[in-house]
């Protein structure tokens, strides 16, 4: 079945680093749009990451500069790179993807938390 | 950056009755808006897209509507199960922006 599974998330001191990993199955990876979308304790969703199935990317103001995503189609895999982490980061990372990002996500994953603090 | 406004953000109903969410757009977007619903601990599920279009698998007890800057939510008989989170979302541009959520609560 189309399925995304995230590993990786940790507890971590601020100023630290971290990558996150998504496998995909169950659809043609290459072919999807995919993102990072994260949501911190008690608070709403935040889109953080895009890749396009041509390598189109997009961030938003609160990461910029200090986390990259970036996929692995032989693999079938998304990554995100997190580096310079602020208490303010911790969150649950999802990772999700779809055919077209106009339409909303068609698939996410379950989350991995990520939880920034001395 | 387009901002989402979502109104309330908080509502409690029964099972039974009809519940309307609203969600303004900062500027205009279209029909690029998208519906989610989310349970404590789950991952969003997306309910319609493209402002209107109820996804397959969603009861049509759900219905959106709206353009440019003003959409809307209707559940039009609440069952158990409708109470969670509901977010809009912004398609249109980057960076995609979410409303910050309505929680359906039991009345």
């Amino acid at each position: 079945q189309v399925q995304l599974v995230e590993s990786g998330g940790d507890l971590v001191k601020p100023g630290g680093s971290l990558r996150l990993s998504c496998a995909a199955s169950g659809f043609t990876f290459s072919n999807y749009y995919m993102m990072w979308i994260r949501q911190a304790p008690g608070k709403g969703l935040e889109w953080i990451s895009y890749l396009s199935s041509g390598g189109t990317i997009y961030n938003a103001d609160s990461v910029k500069g200090r986390f990259t995503i970036s996929r692995d189609n032989a693999e079938n895999s998304l990554y995100l790179e997190l580096s310079s982490l602020r208490a303010e980061d911790t969150a649950v990372y999802y990772c999700a993807g779809g055919g077209s990002h106009y339409y909303g996500m068609d698939v996410w994953g379950q989350g991995t938390t990520v939880t920034v603090s001395s | 950056d387009i901002q989402m406004t979502q109104s309330p953000s908080s509502v409690s109903a029964s099972v039974g009755d009809r519940v309307t969410i609203t969600c303004r757009a900062s500027q205009g977007i279209g029909t690029w808006l998208v519906w989610w619903q989310q349970k404590p601990g789950k991952a969003p599920e997306r309910l319609i897209s493209s402002a209107s279009n109820l996804q397959s698998g969603v009861p049509s007890r759900f219905r959106g509507s709206g353009f440019g800057t003003d959409f809307i939510l209707t559940i039009s008989s609440l069952q158990p199960e409708d109470f969670a989170t509901y977010y809009c979302q912004q398609t249109n541009s980057f960076p995609i922006t979410f409303g910050q959520g309505t929680r359906l609560e039991i009345k």
